[in-house]
C-alpha cells in the first residue's frame, strides 16, 4: 500500500493551524498512525487508529479521515512542534510510511 | 512499562556482517509480531522486515532491498529479536529501529535505534 503525504515541507508561525494530508493507494480501515520525529531521535507516536490521541500527547494534535484520505492537524503551533511528521499504515503487511512532512517554524 | 532496547550497532566494512539485538519488556513478547524499520541519513522511514509470532508460524518477511542478505530471528525465552545483516553494502548505512504493536491498529512502540555505518 502506497502512502502519499503532502506537503513535503511547510513553513508556519507560532499559533498557526497546520494541516498535513496522507492518501493511501487503497482503503486501510482507519489503521493509520501519525508520528513526529525530531533530529537524532526515534519516531514518537502521536495518533493511532486514525484519530486516537496517544497518551500524554498535547490535545492541539488531532487526526481525522477514513478509507484512503487522512489528515493530521496541529492547532496553535508551538516552537517545540518543529519536526518531521510521518503517516504510517498498519492495515496490511508490510508496514508502509509516507515520505514525511518537514514543519519549519 | 513497555520498552524496546536495540544494541549491536557500529561501523563495519562493506561485505561484512553485523547482528542487531532488540530486547523487549513490558508486554507479552510471544504474542507480538516484531518489526525492523530503518532510516538512512536524511531519508524517510523504511520497513526492513518482520517476524511473526509463533502462533502465526514464526516466519519472517523482508523488503526486496535486503532479502537474501538479512535474517530476522527471535528468542521468545529471552524476549529478544535479532537482525542478522550479512554482505553489508554502503546503502545499508542507517539507524535501525525495532518496533511493534500489541494489537492491530493499536499503539505502536519504537526502540531508541541503533546506528549502523557501512564504510571502508
Amino acid at each position: 500500500i502506497q502512502l502519499t503525504q503532502s506537503p513535503s515541507s511547510l513553513s508556519a508561525s507560532v499559533g498557526d493551524r497546520v494541516t498535513i494530508t496522507c492518501r493511501a493507494s487503497q482503503g486501510i480501515n482507519n489503521y493509520l498512525a501519525w508520528h513526529q520525529q525530531k533530529p537524532g531521535k526515534a519516531p514518537k507516536l502521536l495518533i493511532y487508529a486514525g484519530s486516537t490521541l496517544q497518551s500524554e500527547v498535547p490535545s492541539r494534535f488531532s487526526g481525522s479521515g477514513s478509507g484512503t484520505d487522512f489528515t493530521l492537524t496541529i492547532n496553535s503551533l508551538q516552537p517545540e512542534d518543529f519536526a518531521t511528521y510521518y503517516c504510517q499504515q498498519v492495515n496490511s503487511n508490510p508496514w508502509t510510511f509516507g515520505q514525511g512532512t518537514k514543519v519549519e517554524i | 512499562e513497555m520498552q524496546l532496547v536495540e544494541s549491536g550497532g557500529g561501523l563495519v566494512k562493506p561485505g561484512l556482517s553485523l547482528r542487531l539485538s532488540c530486547a523487549a519488556s513490558g508486554f507479552t513478547f510471544t504474542d507480538a509480531w516484531m518489526r525492523w524499520v530503518r532510516q538512512a541519513p536524511g531519508r524517510g522511514l523504511e520497513w526492513v522486515g518482520h517476524i511473526k509470532s509463533r502462533s502465526y508460524g514464526g516466519t519472517a518477511d523482508y523488503a526486496a532491498a535486503v532479502n537474501g542478505r538479512f535474517t530476522i530471528s527471535r528468542d521468545d525465552s529471552k524476549n529478544t529479536v535479532y537482525l542478522q545483516m550479512n554482505s553489508l553494502e554502503t546503502e545499508d548505512t542507517a539507524v535501525y529501529y525495532c518496533s511493534t504493536e500489541i494489537t492491530l491498529g493499536g499503539v505502536i512502540y519504537w526502540g531508541q535505534g541503533a546506528l549502523v555505518t557501512v564504510s571502508s
